[in-house]
């Protein structure tokens, strides 16, 4: 089965740009997608299909993906962007839909 | 406004069953496929299973494949999981999850909890 590998944790200073990866065999050839969770909230979709935006993300959320690595990135951190965030991409050759571990993000 | 909610979640004993629900309203339910997703309290997310808008096609994680069955009923706006010989590892919360472009989950339910423990 697909697996995606995200770290742990990252930790950022407010207003530095935070960027967040996900591993993945080939993962530059799919869609990504990527999720926001804050403590005791259901996820929100931040970004889809790689690097589109949902209306009502602000523009700071960012994603690209190539190769073996899709990468989010958030500009200007601000203290309310402190939360888990998880890749995602749907496996055609197993009709799965696969999440990364989760990264939590710490904002200094 | 789009909105997911779940319900059905409790406690229950290993090896019985529970049926989950999740009630759609503010978008054309069977234009869209929809999931269940789970999360081990502190820990990540786990997909279970998907059904295509119209209901003939569905889909399961290996974990729960062969005890969960995934439903839908169009004219009442409303998903189910029918979950059978619970384990102590199902126990999560369990949200229900609107599929956008088949790929990814762009509205979620607020999520019910699932316990499985005698």
């Amino acid at each position: 089965s697909y697996v995606l590998t995200q770290p742990p944790s990252v930790s950022v200073a407010p207003g530095q740009t935070a960027r967040i990866t996900c591993g993945g065999n080939n993962i530059g050839s799919k869609s990504v997608h990527w999720y926001q969770q804050k403590p005791g909230q259901a996820p929100v979709l931040v970004v889809y299909d790689d690097s589109d935006r949902p209306s009502g993300i602000p523009e700071r959320f960012s994603g690209s993906s190539s190769g073996n690595t899709a990468t989010l990135t958030i500009s200007r951190v601000e203290a309310g962007d402190e939360a888990d965030y998880y890749c995602q991409v749907w496996d055609s050759s197993s009709d799965h839909w696969v999440f990364g571990g989760g990264t939590k993000l710490t904002v200094l | 406004e789009v909105q997911l909610l779940e319900s059905g979640g409790g406690l229950i004993q290993p090896g019985g069953s529970l049926r989950l629900s999740c009630a759609a309203s503010g978008f054309t339910f069977s234009s869209y496929a929809m999931s269940w997703v789970r999360q081990v309290p502190g820990k990540g997310l786990e997909w279970v299973s998907t059904i295509s808008g119209g209901g003939g096609t569905s889909y399961y994680a290996d974990s729960v494949k062969g005890r969960f069955t995934i439903s839908r009923d169009n004219s009442k706006n409303t998903l189910y999981v029918q979950m059978n010989s619970l384990r102590a590892e199902d126990t999560a919360i369990y949200y229900c999850a609107k599929l956008l472009l088949m790929v990814a989950f762009d509205i979620w339910g607020q999520g019910t909890m699932v316990t499985v423990s005698s």
